[in-house]
């Protein structure tokens, strides 16, 4: 089957313009993660889905940055009035089982985000 | 707070020899997974191998093992007859037994393999 697919792949915008990332998990996981990646670092997380709620959304930076999934499987990470260093790749993983923990996560290629 | 340290930003290796990629972490849990992650050009992430904290045995798949020191928290990689295509950047994780399954990451280590 198909793996994790994000759109757009890449994507500029303004400073203070309003952007929506789209994830589509594997078929049948039902846990979601969002994470960021900066030039040159590491992943870092930032929510994570269980179904439809946010079982954690600890990770995310400030109000501005918001991500639903409303129907337990298309996620989408809003963000909104961007700024410059909002710049990195935005990573969406997936996982198999309802527990979660241990499991493997299965990325996405990623958004390029741009903001100029 | 968990942390996850690679301590070698760049490395490489010729083709067909043996490379060790470090990784150390800072935890109070006791429960725990950790893995070893390639990010090739393309950006996808791909597992190559994980570790459940509480087995004694080294994980390993085909030429990739690990060494596993629980009490030192170091979870090194190796790589065996090292290929072209493991040319890559390489992240370690760390996911804690209770929290969702919230991976943290190292800072990368950039490998290169040589002809």
């Amino acid at each position: 089957g198909a793996g994790v697919s994000q759109t757009p792949s890449n994507k500029v915008t303004e400073k203070g313009k309003y952007v929506e990332l789209r994830c589509d998990p594997i078929s049948g996981h039902t846990a979601l993660y969002w994470y960021r990646q900066s030039l040159g670092q590491g992943p870092e997380f930032l929510i994570y889905f269980q179904g439809t709620g946010a079982a954690d959304d600890s990770g995310l930076p400030n109000d501005r940055f918001f991500a639903v999934r409303p129907e337990g499987s298309v996620s989408t990470l809003k963000i909104q009035r961007t700024e410059r260093g909002d710049s990195a790749v935005y990573l969406c993983a997936s996982s198999p089982t309802r527990l979660a923990e241990g499991d493997t996560q299965y990325f996405g290629p990623g958004t390029r985000l741009t903001v100029l | 707070a968990q942390t996850v340290t690679q301590s070698q930003p760049e490395m490489s290796v010729q083709e067909a020899e043996t490379v060790t990629l470090s990784c150390t972490y800072d935890t109070s849990e006791n429960n725990y997974y950790l893995f070893w992650y390639k990010q090739p050009p393309s950006r996808q992430m791909i597992l190559v191998i994980r570790q459940e904290a509480y087995k004694q045995q080294n994980a390993t798949e085909n030429r990739f093992s690990v060494n596993f020191q629980k009490a030192a928290k170091s979870f090194s990689l190796k790589i065996s007859d090292s290929q072209l295509g493991d040319t890559a950047m390489y992240f370690c994780a760390f996911m804690a037994a209770n929290q969702g399954g919230k991976l943290i990451f190292g800072q990368g280590t950039e490998l290169s393999v040589k002809p």
